[in-house]
């Protein structure tokens, strides 16, 4: 199975917001609302974000927020800070213990 | 605190093995399935291989079934990938990952590199 395609980049002046799209097929995040969200830093590991679409784990801010609609997840970061500036990966599930990443989009905060 | 540390990362000939170990601390081992996720340096994440709570249902990208082989050891709160006939292709960082409900990973490993180069 192919990737699910991202925007390579994404960016914006602190304060905005930016939103990044993740699309897919009906056999990923079309048909399934297990679509996850991962921030990655730099040398860092991955951090969940966003997880079933729309729900964040504690202790992220609220200025992150997932979408769906259809084959198409959106992750938006509004009220961009310094510190958003990271790669960004969707991940969804696609059926028998299978998971698929994006393609992964680099946001840059202007 | 959830911990997850990966280690046996090391440069390798292709064609050869390697067997990476990941030892977890912080929650309770035996009740979560794990995963191994790869990167290539400077590309995106790829999905490699998962195994169940119990050991008992594993599953593995195409890119690497046949060839690696995913375990664990509940008494040891270790996961292990057992990588066999390595490739080039095969370089990257792996990771570690915690399942959460089947759905997505909430927690994960720094990594460990594997390099196959002659």
């Amino acid at each position: 199975q192919s990737a699910l395609t991202q925007p390579p980049s994404a960016s914006g002046s602190p304060g905005q917001s930016v939103t990044i799209s993740c699309t897919g097929t009906s056999s990923d995040v079309g048909g399934y609302n297990f679509v996850s969200w991962y921030q990655q830093h730099p040398g860092k590991a991955p951090k969940l974000m966003i997880y079933g679409v729309t729900k964040r784990p504690s202790g992220v801010p609220d200025r992150f927020s997932g979408s769906k609609s259809g084959n198409t997840a959106s992750l938006t970061v509004s009220g961009l800070q310094a510190e958003d500036e990271a790669d960004y990966y969707c991940c969804s599930y696609a059926g028998t213990n299978n998971y698929i990443f994006g393609t992964g989009t680099k946001v840059t905060v202007l | 605190e959830v911990q997850l540390v990966e280690s046996g990362g090391a440069l390798v000939q292709p064609g050869g093995s390697l067997r990476l170990s990941c030892s977890a601390s912080g929650f309770t081992f035996n009740n979560f399935a794990l995963h191994w996720v790869r990167q290539a340096p400077g590309k995106g994440l790829e999905y490699v291989s998962a195994v169940s709570w119990s050991g008992d249902s594993t599953y593995y990208a195409d890119s690497v079934k046949g060839r690696f082989t995913i375990s664990r050891d509940n008494s040891k709160s270790t996961l292990y990938l057992q990588m066999n006939s390595l490739r080039p292709e095969d370089t990257a960082v792996y990771c570690c990952v915690k399942d959460h409900s089947g759905s997505y990973f909430d927690y994960w490993g720094q990594g460990t590199l594997v390099t196959v180069s002659s």
